[in-house]
């Protein structure tokens, strides 16, 4: 069973660095084809993808981000973590993990798509 | 980044109706196309993947359809578990992006 959990402050004052990190079981993050994502979801807000990381290391992140963001992996410790600089109150969000996988569907092989998702952290950035 | 558009934003319906959702891609995306039920205060949960295959556990009163940049998710029969928002999400490139979503309401 594949479970994933999010840690980290739930309060940050504007221009931190946020810290979160994903624990997960069930898997390993260096499997092929596993990666972890983040995503993020403002309060009466959508889903804002954030970053993703591969087994074999490939990291993405969203290009609005991009140059605030940084995601890695700990294999050993089954973690993710991903840093935030330069925190404003706009970020104030739910981050969720979540783990992604490839599906196989009419010959391919190569349908990702995020199945398990942590239970979200509540992150406010105020002074 | 390929935009992801949702409509309606919102809708009205009841307990039997059949329900159709619209998503479509601001470019080709083939197939690679997700769709997410979020209920208040809970994480989403995979619908669909590859537009139109069911995730393992998902009720057969989902079904997705569509390929290129138009796609529907339909739920056959509303049920009272089926209150919430939905999602889509492109799978064809990073960044992943969501639609805005579209809430399913108690009529």
């Amino acid at each position: 069973q594949i479970t994933l959990k999010e840690s980290g402050p739930t309060v940050v004052k504007p221009t931190q660095t946020l810290t979160l990190t994903c624990t997960f079981s069930g898997f390993s993050v260096s499997s092929s084809g596993v990666g972890v994502g983040w995503i993020r979801q403002p309060p009466g807000k959508a889903l804002e993808w954030l970053a993703l990381i591969f087994w074999n290391d490939d990291k993405r992140y969203g290009p609005s981000l991009k140059t605030r963001l940084t995601i890695t992996k700990d294999t050993s410790k089954n973690q993710v973590v991903l840093t935030m600089t330069n925190m404003d109150p706009v970020d104030t969000a739910t981050y969720y993990c979540a783990h992604s996988r490839a599906y196989c569907s009419g010959g391919g092989c190569d349908y990702y798509a995020m199945d398990v998702w942590g239970q979200g952290t509540t992150v406010t950035v105020a002074s | 980044d390929i935009q992801m558009t949702q409509s309606p934003s919102s809708l009205s319906a009841s307990v039997g109706d059949r329900v159709t959702i619209t998503c479509r891609a601001g470019q080709n995306i083939n197939n690679f196309l997700n769709w997410y039920q979020q209920k208040p205060g809970k994480a989403p949960k995979l619908l669909i993947y590859a537009a139109s295959s069911l995730q393992s556990g998902v009720p057969s009163r989902f079904s997705g359809s569509g390929s290129g940049t138009d796609f529907t998710l339909t739920i056959s029969s509303l049920q009272p578990e089926d209150f919430a928002t939905y999602y889509c999400q492109q799978s064809s490139t990073t960044p992943r992006t969501f639609g805005q979503g579209t809430e399913v309401e108690i009529k």
